[in-house]
């Protein structure tokens, strides 16, 4: 079946301006996840939504970036005046979110790679 | 503040022989660690999980162990194979956390 799909998969943008990058979890995951991976680092947390619950936004960096999730389904994750240290690849999984984050399988998308002139 | 390292950023080994990359932690006591393996522009994806209660765990060519004590655990891959390389990460988690916490990777090369 089709996995986690991620658009766009390349996006160059100049400092300042708005970007939002979209992910299609898996059909029939209730979580979701976005990590963001900068050169040479391991995943950043950044954001968790599960079902209806309030998402955990603790890792978001920044109130310049937000990310929402519409229907249980889609999530976009927006980042207001990007600046240069926002470049990296910004990647989403989904799980069944049946055991909890700490023992579910997370199926990662490919990745949209971000760079903010 | 929690940290995490792996042993190294490349490890190069002949096909064949048994790789063993390290994860080693710090200011953490996580109930559950994971390894991942990253290949060049794809997303990591899962291989295996182990518990704080488990020593041991194994799939196939892979092995986990993980010491609480020493704050480390270890990934061997049996019989490398050049299709084995790729980057891994190891990631830690605590039982009613939802903040996963990554190294940075290691990445291994299987030469022929």
């Amino acid at each position: 079946g089709a996995g986690v799909s991620q658009s766009p998969s390349n996006k160059v943008t100049e400092k300042g301006k708005d970007v939002e990058l979209r992910c299609d979890p898996i059909s029939g995951h209730t979580a979701l996840y976005w990590y963001r991976q900068s050169l040479g680092q391991g995943l950043e947390f950044l954001i968790y939504f599960q079902g209806n619950s309030a998402p955990d936004k603790s890792g978001l960096p920044s109130d310049r970036f937000s990310a929402e999730r519409t229907g249980g389904s889609v999530s976009t994750l927006t980042i207001q005046r990007t600046q240069q240290e926002d470049s990296a690849v910004y990647l989403c999984a989904s799980s069944w979110g049946t055991s909890g984050p700490s023992t579910d399988t997370q199926y990662f998308g490919p990745g949209t790679r971000l760079t903010v002139l | 503040s929690q940290k995490i390292e792996q042993n190294s950023e490349a490890l190069n080994i002949q096909e064949g022989k048994t790789a063993t990359l390290t994860c080693n932690y710090t200011n953490y006591s996580p109930a559950y660690l994971q390894w991942y393996r990253q290949d060049p522009g794809r997303g990591p994806v899962f291989l295996l999980l182990i518990r704080e209660n488990e020593k041991e765990k194994r799939k196939e060519r892979l092995k986990v162990t993980f010491d609480t004590t020493l704050k480390q655990s270890l990934f061997h891959i049996t019989a490398s194979q050049p299709a084995d390389s790729a980057t891994y990460l190891c990631a830690l988690l605590r039982s009613s956390a939802s903040k996963i916490i990554f190294g940075s990777g290691t990445r291994l090369s299987i030469r022929p």
